[in-house]
């Protein structure tokens, strides 16, 4: 089974600090995805990457980047986080882009910034 | 981004079939429809997809309209554990943008 996972369940960070959320594919995965999802509002795509090294803004990019140096690592970054960034985050991994691969699913980090 | 439609939540009684349909008016020729589901607390988790024809799986079947444009998720007999939130959505064939939205709350009635 393929299996996402994301370093961190739950954090507690102050606004202004910098934040890193990692992830881990194990299936040696083409593309990655950080969405962060909100009550009433779905999951929103911040950033995907399509290969290492490259990236693509998603629709809520402003205030995070993200960082994708090897192909099974895909990390999320706050440089500084402020409290409208707390939130659960999701990161997310396909073997393409093609419509009919699978998007598999980490468990989620829960963010707050206080 | 192609669009889906869902209620926002529906209700089931145990061991009853479920239909959690989906509108996608928007659909392109080669979007493929994908369906996850998040249970409580955890990240979404894959259900099914199809392109055209109806589609089955250990989970769940999928019906797909003749036009495409809606679908139709189907769980054959709801366990207290398939009370989740069930996304519908449309992949395209190119890119890798695609809407999620806020998904069908589904409430199993033991």
């Amino acid at each position: 089974d393929v299996k996402v996972t994301q370093s961190s369940r739950y954090l507690v960070k102050r606004t202004g600090e910098k934040v890193f959320l990692e992830c881990v594919q194990d299936m040696d995965h083409e593309n990655m995805f950080w969405y962060r999802q909100d009550p009433g509002l779905g999951l929103r795509l911040i950033y995907f990457s399509y290969d290492v090294k490259m990236k693509e803004k998603g629709d809520i990019p402003e205030g995070y980047s993200v960082s994708r140096e090897k192909k099974e690592r895909f990390s999320l970054i706050l440089e500084s986080a402020s409290t409208n960034q707390t939130s659960m985050y999701l990161c997310a991994s396909s073997l393409g882009p093609r419509a009919r691969n699978t998007i598999y699913f980490g468990e989620g980090s829960w963010l707050t910034v206080v | 981004d192609a669009k889906t439609t869902q209620p926002n939540s529906m209700e089931s009684n145990e061991e009853e079939p479920v239909h959690l349909p989906c509108n996608h008016s928007t659909i392109s020729g080669t979007d493929y429809i994908h369906w996850y589901r998040q249970l409580p607390s955890q990240g979404p988790e894959y259900v099914i997809h199809g392109l055209t024809s109806n589609v089955n799986n250990r989970m769940a079947s999928l019906a797909i309209a003749e036009d495409r444009k809606s679908s139709t998720l189907i769980l054959h007999r709801a366990t207290l554990r398939d009370a989740a939130v069930y996304y519908c959505i449309l992949r395209p064939n190119t890119g890798n943008q695609f809407y999620f939205g806020t998904g069908t709350s589904l409430t199993v009635i033991p």
